[in-house]
């Protein structure tokens, strides 16, 4: 199994400009996580899906952010318009069942000029 | 949510063992209590998980309170592979297994 793929690793983009990380969770699995983390912050939750479903987006920062899953392959979260504040790495994390293990993606580092 | 407390940093020598604790006073009776760790420059990876019993695997070993309101995770051996943050979380049958990360516990392995 490839595990959690995220793309793309690393992102450099200047201030207003949309950005779009997406991510392919582990075949099988019915959750799925977006996490962002910072120094000043640590790992914050950002929204998780359950079967497609948003459940909870109170981690949202505000409305510039938004993320969907169209299917139960794919998901993606989007920054418009993206602000330096938003630089972070971003985790995308899968996992088969409310308490099985979360396994998460290598990450996309975003940079906001 | 159900919060939990872990120490901010932690020290250890090399080939010691290295016992981290991890505080879940508010912990409901179907919250599974999973440990996952950090390395530098990579995504958490899963290390042990468990709701009652003690369990142990190939990575760690992790003790369970007998009211389950504190845990503790055990490295029999620290190798300098294991310094990394180690984060304490609880994992619930509820709100289709919304699972928050504290700050968790900075590892530091001396040689």
């Amino acid at each position: 199994d490839a595990g959690v793929i995220q793309s793309p690793r690393h992102e450099v983009t200047e201030m207003g400009q949309e950005v779009t990380l997406r991510c392919k969770p582990i075949s099988g699995h019915n959750s799925l996580f977006w996490y962002r983390q910072t120094m000043m912050r640590g790992l914050e939750l950002l929204i998780y899906f359950n079967n497609n479903v948003p459940i909870d987006d109170s981690g949202m920062p505000e409305d510039r952010f938004s993320a969907k899953m169209p299917n139960a392959s794919f998901s993606t979260l989007k920054i418009q318009p993206s602000e330096p504040r938003d630089s972070a790495v971003y985790f995308c994390a899968s996992r088969a069942d409310r308490v099985e293990k979360l396994f998460f993606g290598s990450g996309t580092q975003l940079s906001v000029l | 949510d159900a919060k939990t407390t872990q120490p901010n940093s932690m020290e250890s020598n090399e080939e010691e063992p290295v016992h981290l604790p991890c505080n879940h006073s508010t912990i409901s009776g179907t919250d599974y209590i999973h440990w996952y760790r950090q390395l530098p420059s990579q995504g958490p990876e899963y290390v042990i998980h468990g709701l009652t019993s003690n369990v142990n695997n190939r990575m760690a070993s992790l003790a369970i309170a007998e009211d389950r309101k504190s845990s503790t995770l055990i490295l029999h051996r620290a190798t300098l592979r294991d310094a990394a943050v180690y984060y304490c979380i609880l994992c619930t049958n509820t709100n289709a297994g919304k699972s928050t990360f504290g700050d968790g516990t900075t590892l530091t392995v001396k040689p």
